[in-house]
């Protein structure tokens, strides 16, 4: 069975300041990774996804992720913080099982990131 | 676009009471899904559709049925409501297995139910 943990429950940064917020998984099979947002209220919007290529992927609204299947770890950056970005973050993954498997979607703890002027 | 519609958005409960929450989604996806989400947990998975007429149980599916009577409805039903089903509830769709790539889950707004 396949797991996601997210190494920070909140993350408080200033305006305009580089964000990272860590996540690892483990899996005994092929994965395909996401992270999803919520903003206050909101329900969950896709950001990014990973599903097989290039390790480095961009996303909506200046995010960026990178896979280190080595590490097992998808962590999300972001250069220059805004306000807006305030919101909190699930990192997910699925299975590549294969056949007519459902794919289970597990979802991390989530981070709250807030964005302080 | 509409996408995925959860009815009610707010729901307050006395334990032992019981109801319904619809999900509707007018994308013609086969999958569907409702998770809950508890603070420091993040969704949970509670059970799932793969088409029309089918439902299968996930994570946590006690004290709650489902049924896809309809491929564009999921109803989620609590029959004797409890104060640890107080909880925001989400549903999703998507078009095929999320085991497949350049596939994913589109996700409803969210119901928020508090169980007294």
């Amino acid at each position: 069975a396949q797991s996601v943990t997210q190494l920070d429950s909140q993350v408080p940064v200033f305006e305009e300041a580089p964000v990272e917020l860590r996540c690892n998984y483990s899996s005994s099979v092929s994965v395909y990774l996401f992270w999803y947002v919520q903003y206050p209220n909101q329900g969950l919007q896709l950001l990014l996804k990973y599903l097989s290529g290039s390790t480095l992927v961009k996303g909506i609204n200046g995010f960026e992720a990178e896979f280190n299947k080595s590490q097992t770890s998808f962590h999300l950056r972001k250069p220059s913080v805004h306000i807006s970005d305030t919101a909190e973050y699930f990192c997910a993954v699925s299975v590549d099982a294969g056949g007519t498997s459902y794919g289970k979607l597990t979802f991390g703890q989530g981070t709250i990131l807030t964005v302080h002027p | 676009n509409a996408g995925v519609t959860q009815t009610p958005k707010f729901r307050v409960l006395k334990t032992g009471q019981s109801m319904t929450l619809l999900c509707a989604q007018d994308m013609n996806h086969e999958y569907m899904y409702w998770y809950r989400q508890d603070p420091g947990m993040g969704l949970r998975l509670i059970h799932y559709s793969v088409g029309e007429g089918t439902t299968a149980k996930g994570e946590v599916p006690d004290g709650y049925n489902v049924s896809r009577l309809k491929k564009q409805n999921f109803l989620l039903g609590l029959e004797s409501a409890a104060p640890s089903q107080t909880s925001v509830y989400f549903c999703a769709s998507s078009p095929e297995t999320l085991a497949r790539p350049n596939t994913e889950a589109f996700f409803g707004q969210g119901t928020r139910l508090t169980v007294v």
